[in-house]
């Protein structure tokens, strides 16, 4: 089966700029999380979604930050303006349902670099 | 909040060693704790889980985890190291939002091991 897909893998841009990160996650998985991953340290999870829903966007920059899932597929996370604390490796993954511990099936992530 | 700590940023062993990347976690109920691990350039990858049941969890790549009630612990195990295990290792405990699943992660221990 394929795993999660994102892009790009790699992103450099200027602070106060704006940048897009796409995923499609593994078919039929109703779960859908992005993590944001500053260098040294774990995954943050940023927001999650079941289906086309949110279920948890607390810890979410919401000044600068967005996201959706339309159609309760793929997803995209926007950042604008852009900071450089910002800088950071973004994950998606999938799980199967939200709702019970399944395991999770992480992307390759997208790398970030603030200037 | 539930919460994990892995104490060591950095674990080093020789090929053929025994190897324990360690793991305490603070929970309210039982804990559901997870072990997950990120190779260069890559997403963070399944090892194995614990929900109920034998306190010894084994999962992929001849990895093994040791629940610790009493300890509140969850150190990783394998009985013999190779090269091609060096990477980042992180333990992860499941929270709940809503009613819906989600993880939080220790900061991860880097295992270095040797030829």
């Amino acid at each position: 089966e394929a795993g999660v897909a994102q892009s790009p893998r790699y992103k450099i841009i200027e602070k106060r700029q704006s940048v897009a990160f796409w995923c499609n996650p593994i078919s039929g998985h109703a779960t859908l999380y992005w993590y944001q991953q500053i260098l040294g340290q774990g995954p943050k999870l940023l927001i999650q979604f079941q289906n086309n829903g949110v279920v948890d966007d607390s810890q979410l920059p919401k000044d600068r930050f967005s996201a959706e899932r339309l159609k309760g597929v793929d997803s995209t996370l926007k950042i604008q303006p852009a900071k450089l604390e910002d800088s950071a490796v973004y994950l998606c993954a999938s799980s199967l349902d939200g709702t019970e511990s399944y395991e999770q099936y992480f992307g390759p992530g997208t790398r970030l670099t603030v200037t | 909040a539930q919460s994990v700590a892995q104490p060591e940023d950095q674990v080093n062993v020789a090929e053929g060693n025994p190897l324990t990347v360690k793991c305490t976690y603070s929970v309210s109920g039982n804990p559901y704790l997870f072990w997950y691990v990120q190779y260069p350039n890559r997403g963070l990858q399944f090892l194995l889980k614990y929900i109920t049941g034998d306190n010894l969890v084994k999962g992929s790549y001849g990895f093994e985890a040791e629940f610790n009630k009493s300890q509140t612990s969850f150190h990783l195990k394998k009985p013999s190291a190779l090269v091609s295990d060096s990477a980042l290792y992180f333990c992860a405990v499941r929270d709940r939002v809503r009613g819906y699943s989600t993880l939080t992660f220790g900061k991860g221990t880097m295992l270095l091991v040797s030829p």
